[in-house]
């Protein structure tokens, strides 16, 4: 089975604070992915990187950015956090760009509270 | 326009009820579609892959209409642990998939 750990369930910081979230995956899936996810608006794609060093900014970038430096780890990177980046934030994991027929697979989610 | 447009229900049946969910996607050139589902507090995990000849996992068939661009999720003999959100997810679109907003499903005794 795909396993896909991030790091904190449960995140409070402080507005202005610089947030690291990070997400690693077993499965040497190429494709990683960062959603947040809000009542009412569903998923949506922060950044996606399909291999390392490489990454592709989703529909809602703004605030965010990432670091791939190793296959299995991709990290979230709030620079200056706002309260109205208090979200779930899920990481998911995908084989291969080529391979679009393979689901994404899921992290636990963090729920951070900005204050 | 949203790229996938889900109804959120709530839907509320009864157990041993059929009960049918529908998703429209915009783009008509996706090419892999999915159902999952999320319980509350809990991270979205796959239901089942959508086939272009439709397919079945038990009481779950999901069904893809290509000429009016949406997929469907028939639930039979529904049981009060089927109660959560169903999001349907379309794709490839540039590497991206697009998640609906999800149907919130629930079975009452």
């Amino acid at each position: 089975d795909v396993k896909v750990t991030q790091s904190s369930r449960y995140l409070v910081k402080r507005t202005g604070e610089k947030v690291f979230l990070e997400c690693v995956q077993d499965m040497d899936h190429e494709n990683m992915f960062w959603y947040r996810q809000d009542p009412g608006l569903g998923l949506r794609l922060i950044y996606f990187s399909y291999d390392v060093k490489m990454k592709e900014k989703g529909d809602i970038p703004e605030g965010y950015s990432v670091s791939r430096e190793k296959k299995e780890r991709f990290s979230l990177i709030l620079e200056s956090a706002s309260t109205n980046q208090t979200s779930m934030y899920l990481c998911a994991s995908s084989p291969s760009p080529s391979d679009y027929n393979q689901p994404q697979h899921f992290g636990d989610g963090t729920r951070l509270s900005i204050l | 326009r949203k790229e996938v447009e889900q109804d959120p229900g709530p839907f509320n049946v009864p157990e041993g009820a059929t009960v049918a969910f529908n998703c429209t996607y915009s783009n008509s050139a996706s090419q892999s579609f999915f159902w999952y589902r999320q319980d509350c507090r809990k991270e979205p995990k796959l239901l089942m892959s959508v086939y272009s000849s439709g397919n079945e996992d038990g009481r779950f068939t999901a069904q893809l209409n290509r000429a009016s661009q949406y997929i469907s999720l028939l639930i039979r003999d529904s049981k009060l642990s089927d109660s959560a959100t169903y999001l349907c997810v379309v794709g490839p679109y540039f590497n991206k998939f697009y998640f609906g907003s999800g149907t919130k499903l629930n079975v009452k005794p």
